[in-house]
């Protein structure tokens, strides 16, 4: 079946580089994407990869796929205060033949000041 | 500007009663969603549209009843049947894999 899988806490020191990780069990192609939800809010798109492609550099963002371990990371370098929140790593399983996202439980990104 | 918008923000509802959430898109988009999030549970599919009159159930459907009578409103009526309904509920819009979009919630408490 489809599932997509993220550990659930990360902290890291203000300045530093903060890489969070997500699995996904699927084998048809796929779009990936991270999602950002401040406290009380609704989720924000960051980023999206297809799973064709390797590596997605958006400013302080980086998105690194490995193919063959199924593994998607996010890197937000210089990570600051306003950083802080919960970080979603979602995807389309396009041989389910519709365009519904599966999301992982979520990664709380603490950063220290 | 084009959005979705959520209302209320804030919703409490007696024991037995039923409440209704509304989900307004001015996007243009087929699609419609809605999702529960309980803390450490990720977001869980209640029910979705892909067009107009025609919604299907997602993954915990029990206790909810939705309806799509326009393409931009997809209200979520909380039934007493719904034993646990205190959460934060996400509505979403989407018109290929790309144009998800979310409103910014309803968290509904139960007193």
């Amino acid at each position: 079946g489809e599932d997509v899988e993220q550990s659930l806490f990360l902290s890291v020191r203000e300045g530093d580089s903060s890489v969070i990780n997500c699995t996904y069990t699927d084998s048809s192609s796929t779009y990936l994407y991270w999602y950002k939800q401040e406290p009380g809010a609704g989720l924000q798109l960051l980023t999206y990869i297809f799973s064709n492609m390797d590596m997605k550099q958006d400013q302080r963002l980086t998105v690194l796929l490995n193919k063959k371990d199924k593994h998607l990371s996010l890197r937000i370098a210089d990570t600051q205060t306003g950083d802080s929140a919960i970080y979603f790593c979602a995807a389309i399983f396009l041989g389910a033949g519709s365009y519904q996202l599966t999301f992982g439980k979520g990664t709380k990104l603490s950063v220290i000041p | 500007d084009g959005g979705i918008t959520q209302s209320p923000k804030y919703l409490f509802r007696k024991e037995g009663q039923n409440v209704t959430l509304s989900c307004e898109q001015n996007l243009n988009h087929d699609a419609m969603y809605w999702y529960r999030q309980d803390p450490g549970q990720g977001l869980r599919l209640i029910y979705y549209s892909q067009i107009v009159n025609d919604f299907q159930k997602g993954d915990i459907a029990e206790g909810y009843s939705v309806s799509r009578e326009k393409k931009e409103s997809f209200p979520l009526t909380v039934t007493s049947a719904q034993k646990n309904p205190t959460a934060f509920y996400l509505c979403a819009s989407s018109i290929d894999r790309h144009g998800y979009t979310f409103g910014s919630g309803t968290r509904l408490t139960v007193v």
